[in-house]
């Protein structure tokens, strides 16, 4: 069965750092998508990133962006020049879509609050 | 601007009662989905549709009914609650990008 763990319950960074949220996943199959979604106080969840594990080349948003470690079964979040607004619950998620089942794992989430 | 409502937002209900949740999306997105959030677990899913009449079990379907007459609407069923469905609950949509787009939550307690 698929697990996502992030084991970094709650970070904090200072605003204009950088900052790095891990996440890792076991799975046995070899195409798949991973995703963050940021959760703010506010409860709305919104995409950050996605990445679709059959592509090498890590996922860039803005001041967001992916190391994928397909190998290592790793896909941490890195965050550039962080402001206050991404103060937030980060989740990392992880989709298989196949034969009519859908397997959407989410982790269990990291704080993050950016310090002014 | 296209959205994905929820109601209501907050619900307070006794144990044994049928409450159902409502979600509402204008993306015209054929997928829709049902989490609950509880701290410890991330969200679970609890069931989803691809469309007009399909539905489908997720991780944690028991006690949990969801129907789809058409596309706008995925409405979730508590056939009668229990304590342990206090949560969280999340309704997304989602079209074949596979980004899911969620709605604001609902908020449940069963006493």
């Amino acid at each position: 069965a698929q697990t996502v763990t992030q084991s970094q319950p709650e970070m904090s960074v200072q605003e204009a750092e950088t900052v790095t949220l891990s996440c890792t996943y076991d799975t046995s199959e070899n195409n798949y998508y991973l995703f963050w979604y940021k959760q703010p106080p506010s409860r709305q969840m919104i995409l950050v990133i996605r990445q679709e594990a059959y592509k090498q080349q890590n996922a860039t948003e803005n001041r967001f962006s992916v190391n994928f470690q397909k190998a290592a079964k790793s896909f941490s979040l890195k965050i550039s020049d962080s402001q206050l607004g991404d103060t937030a619950m980060y989740f990392c998620a992880f989709m298989k879509h196949a034969s009519g089942t859908y397997k959407y794992i989410f982790g269990t989430g990291t704080r993050l609050k950016v310090l002014a | 601007d296209a959205e994905i409502t929820q109601s209501p937002r907050h619900k307070i209900t006794e144990t044994g009662r049928q409450v159902t949740l409502a979600c509402h999306q204008t993306w015209n997105h054929n997928n829709m989905f049902w989490y609950r959030q509880d701290l410890g677990h991330g969200l679970r899913l609890i069931h989803y549709s691809y469309g007009v009449q399909d539905t489908n079990k997720g991780e944690v379907s028991d006690g949990y009914s969801v129907s789809r007459s058409n596309t706008e609407d995925l409405p979730l069923t508590l056939e009668s609650a229990a304590s342990s469905q206090t949560s969280v609950y999340f309704c997304a949509s989602s079209v074949g990008s596979y980004t899911q787009y969620f709605g604001p939550g609902t908020r449940l307690t069963v006493l």
